[in-house]
C-alpha cells in the first residue's frame, strides 16, 4: 500500500519560516513533488526531488532522504499570499502521483 | 495550447443519476489521471492512464469508469451517481518520462459535482 503523511494545519507569521514535513512509505520511489492549492484553485507546481539532498527555488527549498522516506518543504520569508494548502506527493512508478491529505497553512500578520 | 480542459465546471446530480466528466488535453501528454479531493482527504487517484487503450485503477477506483480511446481525451463516467460522490473532481496530465526532468503534473481547472 501507498502511505503519505504530513501535518493538518500550521499557523506561523509573515517573514517568519516554516517547515512542513512529509514521510512516505510507498511501493516504489520515483520522485517527491510539493504543491501549492490555494482554496477553489487547482494545485500549482513548488518543486521535485528525486535524489537526496536539497532543492533551492527562491524562497521555497525542498529537501529528500530516500532512506528515511522523509521530505520538508521549507518556506522562508513568509507572506500572506503563502496562505494554503501544501500537498507531499510521491511518484511510486513514475505514471500517476499519490497525494498525501495537505497542510493548511495559515500566514497572520 | 489549451492545456487540460474539464467540463463541465459544476454539476448538480441525483442519486442514481449517470454522467460523464469530460477531459482534453492538447500537449500530447501520454499520461493522464483522474483525482478527487475532499475536504480533510487531499487528492486521491481514482483511475489512470499511460496511453490510449490502457487504463488502470488507483487509489478509490469503485463506483466510476474510464476509457481512454485518444491520447486527447479521458472521460470518467460515473454509472449510477451516489451522495458519498460529492466531491471536486481534476485531471491530470503529463508527458511520459518527463517527471524525471523535473517536468510538473498539468492540472484541469476541475469539476465540482454535487449529488442529492
Amino acid at each position: 500500500g501507498q502511505n503519505i503523511d504530513q501535518p493538518t494545519e500550521m499557523t506561523a507569521t509573515e517573514g517568519a519560516i516554516v517547515q512542513i514535513n512529509c514521510t512516505y512509505q510507498t511501493s516504489g520511489f520515483n520522485g517527491l513533488f510539493w504543491y501549492q492549492q490555494h482554496a477553489g484553485e487547482a494545485p500549482t507546481f513548488l518543486s521535485y526531488n528525486v535524489l537526496d539532498g536539497l532543492e533551492e527555488k527562491g524562497r521555497f527549498s525542498s529537501f529528500l532522504s530516500r532512506s528515511k522516506g522523509y521530505s520538508y518543504l521549507l518556506l522562508k520569508e513568509l507572506q500572506m499570499k503563502d496562505s494554503a494548502s501544501y500537498l507531499c506527493a510521491v511518484t511510486p512508478a513514475g505514471t500517476a502521483l499519490i497525494f498525501g491529505k495537505g497542510t493548511t497553512l495559515s500566514v497572520s500578520s | 495550447n489549451a492545456g487540460v480542459t474539464q467540463t463541465p465546471k459544476f454539476q448538480v446530480l441525483k442519486t442514481g443519476q449517470s454522467m460523464t466528466l469530460q477531459c482534453a488535453q492538447d500537449m500530447n501528454h501520454e499520461y493522464m489521471s483522474w483525482y478527487r479531493q475532499d475536504p480533510g482527504m487531499g487528492l486521491r487517484l481514482i483511475h489512470y492512464s499511460v496511453g490510449a487503450g490502457i487504463t488502470d485503477q488507483g487509489e478509490v477506483p469503485n463506483g466510476y469508469n474510464v476509457s481512454r480511446s485518444t491520447t486527447e481525451d479521458f472521460p470518467l463516467r460515473l454509472l449510477s451517481a451516489a451522495p458519498s460522490q460529492t466531491s471536486v473532481y481534476f485531471c491530470a496530465s503529463i508527458k511520459s518520462g518527463t517527471y524525471l526532468n523535473n517536468s510538473p503534473l498539468h492540472f484541469g481547472n476541475g469539476t465540482r459535482l454535487t449529488v442529492t
